[in-house]
């Protein structure tokens, strides 16, 4: 399973742009790419899931190049509910082989 | 998204006492379902992969007589942590695959568990 590498912590203010990028340089050829919002002491929440170029939904972007070594997720506009710990998993979901490692994540915290 | 539940979100128990866990996919059928442990600001620790109808699928290092794992049906995994001590004090988390949703993966909110 592909191995993920987010930065450990972002900042940012209301408002903003918000992007984090994960690295995962030896995804293999049937691998997704998706990304999860966690609370404390709740489950991960799912944002979106892509497999190459763009996905857009109604509160994210995910931005894939064509090596699909890396990922970007743009979160628009962030308030300060978005302060969280974000996750980049990468992983086959075919069959009952499939699964998600977590790494460590990205903790987002917004300020005023 | 799809939802899945998870029941009870918190429990407080003795040790040596038993405590079952249950995730159900409410609008999916899910025929495989995860179990995962997190620890206070750690990352989730995947503990095993739940097979409907067949044995679960345990990770390195985890003790599968004592995170007994059940997926009867196509809705329901169950994880039972038998003779439970201080050190199974965790948040466990169940996720579920919606086959029908290009697979994506589904949480439900995470049960605490505390023992004394």
């Amino acid at each position: 399973l592909a191995k993920t590498t987010q930065p450990i912590s972002m900042d940012s203010y209301e408002g903003q742009e918000v992007n984090i990028t994960c690295s995962h340089n030896n995804i293999a050829t049937n691998d997704y790419i998706t990304w999860y919002q966690q609370f404390p002491s709740q489950g991960p929440r799912f944002i979106i899931q892509g497999y190459k170029t763009k996905v857009k939904n109604e509160v994210a972007s995910l931005f894939i190049p064509a090596d699909r070594k890396s990922s970007t997720l743009s979160l628009p506009r962030v308030s300060l509910s978005d302060t969280a710990v974000y996750y980049c998993l990468v992983g086959n979901y075919g069959g009952s082989q499939g699964n998600l490692i977590f790494g460590k994540g990205t903790k987002l915290s917004v300020k005023p | 998204g799809a939802v899945v539940s998870q029941h009870p979100s918190r429990v407080i128990c003795k040790s040596g006492t038993s405590v079952k866990i249950e995730c159900r996919s409410l609008d999916f059928q899910a025929t495989t379902m995860f179990w995962y442990r997190q620890f206070p600001k750690k990352s989730l620790m995947l503990m095993a992969t739940s097979n409907e109808g067949s044995k679960a699928t345990y990770e390195q290092g985890v003790e599968k007589d004592k995170f007994l794992i059940n997926h009867a049906s196509l809705t329901l995994s169950t994880l039972t942590v038998t003779s439970a001590h201080p050190e199974d004090s965790s948040f466990y988390i169940c996720s579920a695959r919606d086959v029908g949703n290009d697979e994506k993966l589904f949480f439900g909110s995470g049960t605490q568990l505390s023992v004394l």
